[in-house]
């Protein structure tokens, strides 16, 4: 019963250097999703898909790229990392397009720039 | 301005309490709107959504006000095991705001 599954839980970077957030999810959902959370802030959306082929950028899609070339999986990748960057990632899916409110979230990604 | 704001809190209560707080929204456009639950250092879980009419599950009680564009949450009859980070959510287009939350402690 894995629900959402995100890879790594830990990672610390240099700033420059390039790395993919993974997210994978069993439960056949259309809608998936990438947040940030910084401290003392809300969630903020970094990128959507609502199904294969389709994604489109959230609040704070800069230095961020997604692709959904599959109803599972939704890496995010981060092109060139920023000290800005350092954050908790989350990735979420839901199970239909007309409930994208009710996400199902994976145990998130604890990134570190130096 | 920020799409969804909160009171932070901390709301500190006794068990037994009641305790309740608001956050605002400020897209009249917003179509639907949740509370989330978020434990230190985890994952948010839904708890629940808010509809219109207004709705509860158990002990919590969620309200909907579109003409002052706020929700509310109660919670009766506080538990130890409540005490966490709750975060308004609300819903336009496929895009979700989050509130930055509402800590609630239940203290003994």
């Amino acid at each position: 019963n894995a629900g959402v599954t995100q890879t790594p839980k830990f990672q610390v970077l240099k700033t420059g250097q390039s790395m993919t957030l993974q997210c994978a999810q069993d439960m056949n959902h259309e809608y998936m999703s990438w947040y940030r959370q910084d401290p003392g802030m809300g969630l903020r959306l970094i990128h959507y898909s609502v199904g294969a082929g389709i994604t489109d950028q959230g609040e704070v899609p800069n230095g961020y790229n997604v692709s959904r070339s599959t109803t599972e999986d939704f890496p995010l990748r981060l092109l060139s990392a920023a000290p800005s960057q350092t954050s908790v990632y989350f990735c979420a899916s839901s199970v239909g397009l007309t409930n994208t409110g009710e996400l199902f979230f994976g145990e998130g990604s604890r990134l570190t720039v130096l | 301005r920020k799409e969804v704001e909160q009171d932070p809190g901390p709301f500190n209560v006794p068990e037994g309490a009641t305790v309740a707080f608001n956050c605002t929204y400020s897209n009249s456009a917003s179509q639907s709107f949740f509370w989330y639950r978020q434990d230190c250092r985890k994952e948010p879980k839904l708890l629940m959504s808010v509809y219109s009419s207004g709705n509860e599950d158990g002990r919590f009680t969620a309200q909907l006000n579109r003409a002052s564009q706020y929700i509310s949450l109660l919670i009766r009859d506080s538990k130890l095991s409540d005490s966490a980070t709750y975060l308004c959510v609300v819903n336009r287009d496929y895009k979700l705001s989050f509130g930055a939350g509402t800590t609630v402690t239940v203290r003994a």
